[in-house]
């Protein structure tokens, strides 16, 4: 497609339910990040996929947050039993890659998620 | 080690006039150094970058100035204009990964 697509743009959920959050990077692109924006603050690294390697996970918060990619394509994130503290907007991005060549990301509108 | 830090965290101008927004990082392995730029409900969009052997890079009205010495880059807005409010974000990238600063949330009065 033309950008980055995600899915749903909004989502409410109650306390301790399973969410999932889908991306569709932009075709072509190998390297894929989910990153997490609370209110009023920056940028928070989750996860990055880059072609077949082993995803970087360093970002997860914890061990009830996961993500995967599927054929090198559409990934999804998914928060187990969600907290309040789990409430913000994430964003995918995806970027494409070529030797040492280092092109920009390109942002998905994000996926505004309330736990309530 | 891995943290950029930005300042200031707000940033009112007049219209016409200069924004200047700064980022500082301790990581020298660091090799690029894009500027996003934050519309609301939006995704962040990249607005220019540099790699680290660079000084200076000016695209329109947005010039990105880099001191590698002291570790800290700008962002200069010249003739800002109410269509710039929005929240600007610097960011480093080492191996494949962009590192966030915090944000300056600009706004351009008329």
């Amino acid at each position: 497609g033309a950008g980055v697509s995600q899915s749903p743009s909004n989502k409410v959920t109650e306390k301790g339910k399973d969410v999932e959050l889908r991306c569709d990077p932009i075709s072509g692109h190998t390297a894929l990040y989910w990153y997490r924006q609370s209110l009023g603050q920056g940028l928070e690294f989750l996860i990055y996929f880059q072609g077949n390697s082993a995803p970087d996970k360093s970002g997860l918060p914890s061990d009830r947050f996961s993500a995967e990619r599927t054929g090198g394509s559409v990934s999804t994130l998914t928060i187990q039993r969600t907290q309040q503290e789990d409430s913000a907007v994430y964003l995918c991005a995806s970027r494409r890659t070529s030797g040492t060549a280092n092109y920009g990301y390109t942002f998905g509108s994000g996926t505004r998620l309330t736990v309530v | 080690q891995q943290q950029v830090k930005q300042s200031p965290q707000s940033l009112i101008v007049q219209k016409g006039g200069i924004s200047i927004i700064n980022c500082a990082y301790e990581n020298t392995a660091f090799d690029y150094f894009p500027w996003y730029q934050q519309f609301p409900g939006k995704g962040p969009a990249l607005l220019i970058a540099i790699r680290p052997d660079v000084s200076e890079k000016k695209e329109g009205r947005f010039t990105i100035s880099f001191n590698k010495s002291a570790k800290q880059f700008s962002l200069h807005i010249m003739d800002s204009q109410p269509g710039d409010s929005a929240t600007y974000f610097c960011a480093a990238s080492m191996q494949g990964k962009l590192i966030f600063g915090q944000g300056t949330e600009l706004s351009v009065k008329p």
